[in-house]
C-alpha cells in the first residue's frame, strides 16, 4: 500500500471489554512496531516484530497487551478488560529494516470510559 | 539504554525567522537520529533520518545535525512559515546495539508559527 493503515481511527469502548487495533504495514516493510502515546507520557514503545523472529514484547505494560503478526504483514494489537488508563493513541509504523526510516500510520484513539 | 530530552517543550516565533530545535540523547553510540513532525490528531512524518556516520542532512528548509560526542542533535528551519507550525519530535534507537530498533521519543517541541 501507499503507507501505513491503521483501522479504526477512533475506539471507544466501556472499561472491561477487550478491544483489537489493526495495522497494515508498507508492503515489502519486514519489520513492524507499536507505539503508544499517552498524554502527558509522550510516545513509548510497546512491541517490535522483524520477519519471522520472536518479537520483542519488553514494551508491553502489562499481560492484557498482546500483539500477533499474521503472514509477516497485518498485526493486530489487542488489549484486554482495558482500563481508563489505557486510553491513549495507539501507533503503528513499518520499516524495510531495523536501521531504516520507520512510517508511521495515522494511529487509532483509543477511548476507555 | 537511550534517553531523549528535548528543550523548550514549546516555541513561538513570527513568520520569517530561522530557528532551531534542539534534542539530546545519553548514549553516544547512537545507531542513528529521526527527527518527526506530528500534525494535531495526525500521526508522524518522517523528516530527516541522520545516520551514525553522518553529521548532517538537509530537505529543502530543514537542515538536521548530529554531534554524537556531544549527544546533540538541532533541527534548523530556515524562513519559517505557519505551516512549520506542528510538534516535532526527534528520536533514537533505544539500544546503540543488536538488531532491535525501536525508538525511544523525546517529548516534542511544540512549534508556533505566527503569521
Amino acid at each position: 500500500g501507499a503507507g501505513v493503515s491503521q483501522s479504526p481511527s477512533n475506539k471507544v469502548t466501556e472499561k472491561g471489554k477487550d478491544v483489537e487495533l489493526r495495522c497494515d504495514p508498507i508492503s515489502g516493510h519486514t519489520a513492524l512496531y507499536w507505539y503508544r502515546q499517552s498524554l502527558g507520557q509522550g510516545l513509548e514503545f510497546l512491541i517490535y516484530f522483524q520477519g519471522n523472529s520472536a518479537p520483542d514484547k519488553s514494551g508491553l505494560p502489562s499481560d492484557r497487551f498482546s500483539a500477533e503478526r499474521t503472514g509477516g504483514s497485518v498485526s493486530t494489537l489487542t488489549i484486554q478488560r482495558t482500563q481508563q488508563e489505557d486510553s491513549a493513541v495507539y501507533l503503528c509504523a513499518s520499516s524495510l529494516g531495523g536501521a531504516t526510516d520507520q512510517y508511521f500510520g495515522a494511529g487509532t484513539r483509543l477511548s476507555v470510559l | 539504554k537511550q534517553e531523549v530530552t528535548q528543550i523548550p517543550a514549546a516555541l513561538s516565533v513570527p513568520e520569517g525567522e530561522n530557528l532551531v530545535l534542539n534534542c539530546s540523547f545519553t548514549d553516544s553510540a547512537i545507531y542513528n537520529l529521526q527527527w518527526f513532525r506530528q500534525d494535531p490528531g495526525k500521526g508522524l512524518t518522517s523528516l530527516l533520518l541522520i545516520q551514525s556516520s553522518q553529521r548532517e542532512q538537509t530537505s529543502g528548509r530543514l537542515n538536521a545535525s548530529l554531534d554524537k560526542s556531544s549527544g546533540r542533535s538541532t533541527l534548523y528551519i530556515a524562513a519559517s512559515q505557519p505551516g512549520d507550525s506542528a510538534t516535532y519530535l526527534c528520536a533514537g534507537p533505544k539500544f546503540s546495539s543488536g538488531s532491535a530498533r525501536q525508538l525511544t521519543f523525546g517529548s516534542g517541541t511544540q512549534l508556533t508559527v505566527l503569521p
